[in-house]
C-alpha cells in the first residue's frame, strides 16, 4: 500500500531562516503533489501543487520541489516568520482529484 | 464567498450512541469530500459525492458509518452507534469536480469525543 512519510517530529527554526519540510513516498507514482496549510482546530489551506514533469514551482517566500526517481518532495519557507508556525501537510494526488495526506510536519518558527 | 460550513464544531458523545455531522460545501461546488483525521495524522477519506452519486466510499465503515447527499448540496454524515476509536475530527471539503488536480477547500471541521 502507499506509504507517506514527513518529519514525524517538529522542526524549530529562528526567524528569518529557511524551513525546509520533507515528503517521501512509496508504492506510489502519484500525477501530482500538493502542500497544504493547516493551523490548530482549523482545516488544512491549500499552498502549492507540482506536477509529476515539474521540477520545482515557486509562490512568493515558498518554494517546492518534485524528485519522481527519488519519490521526494522538499517544501521551503525562505525567511521564516513566527506567523508561518503551523502543520504542514503533503498530499499525493492521482485519479481524479484523489489525494492520500502525509501525517504532517509541525513547523515552529521562534522570533 | 462563503466557505466550507461544518456543524457542529464540537461533539461529545458516550459510546454507542448515534452523532451527525453537517456539511454546507461551498456554492457551486459539485465534489464533496468527507475525511477523517486522528491525533497527529492527515485526513484520510472516508467517501467522495460527485453531486448526489457517491464515487468512492471504498473506506468508509459502513456497519456504522453512512452518508448521503441529498439534492447534490448539503451532506450528513453519520455513526450508529459510535465507538470510542471514532474520535477524530471530521473534515468536510468540496470542489468544482470540473477539473483535476483541484484544490480541495476544506471546512473547520467537527471534533468528536466519544467517552
Amino acid at each position: 500500500s502507499q506509504k507517506i512519510e514527513q518529519n514525524s517530529e517538529a522542526l524549530n527554526i529562528q526567524e528569518g531562516k529557511t524551513a525546509t519540510l520533507t515528503c517521501n513516498y512509496t508504492n506510489y507514482s502519484p500525477a501530482y503533489l500538493q502542500w497544504y496549510r493547516q493551523d490548530p482546530g482549523r482545516g488544512p489551506v491549500f499552498l502549492l501543487l507540482i506536477r509529476e514533469n515539474e521540477k520545482e514551482k515557486r509562490k512568493e517566500r515558498l518554494k517546492v520541489t518534485f524528485d519522481t526517481t527519488l519519490k521526494q518532495s522538499l517544501f521551503h519557507i525562505t525567511a521564516s516568520q513566527p506567523a508561518d508556525s503551523a502543520t504542514y501537510l503533503c498530499a499525493l494526488g492521482g485519479g481524479y482529484n484523489k489525494l492520500i495526506f502525509g501525517a504532517g510536519t509541525r513547523l515552529a518558527v521562534h522570533p | 464567498e462563503a466557505g466550507v460550513v461544518q456543524s457542529p464544531r464540537y461533539k461529545i458523545i458516550e459510546k454507542k450512541q448515534p452523532v451527525a455531522f453537517w456539511c454546507n460545501p461551498i456554492s457551486g461546488h459539485n465534489t464533496l469530500y468527507w475525511y477523517r483525521q486522528n491525533l497527529g495524522q492527515g485526513p484520510e477519506l472516508l467517501i467522495r459525492y460527485e453531486n448526489e452519486e457517491a464515487v468512492d466510499d471504498s473506506q468508509l465503515p459502513k456497519d456504522r458509518f453512512s452518508a448521503e447527499r441529498l439534492k447534490g448540496v448539503d451532506s450528513t454524515l453519520k455513526i450508529q452507534p459510535a465507538e470510542l476509536g471514532d474520535s477524530a475530527v471530521y473534515l468536510c471539503a468540496s470542489t468544482t469536480g470540473r477539473a483535476k488536480e483541484e484544490t480541495q477547500y476544506f471546512g473547520p471541521g467537527t471534533r468528536l469525543l466519544v467517552l
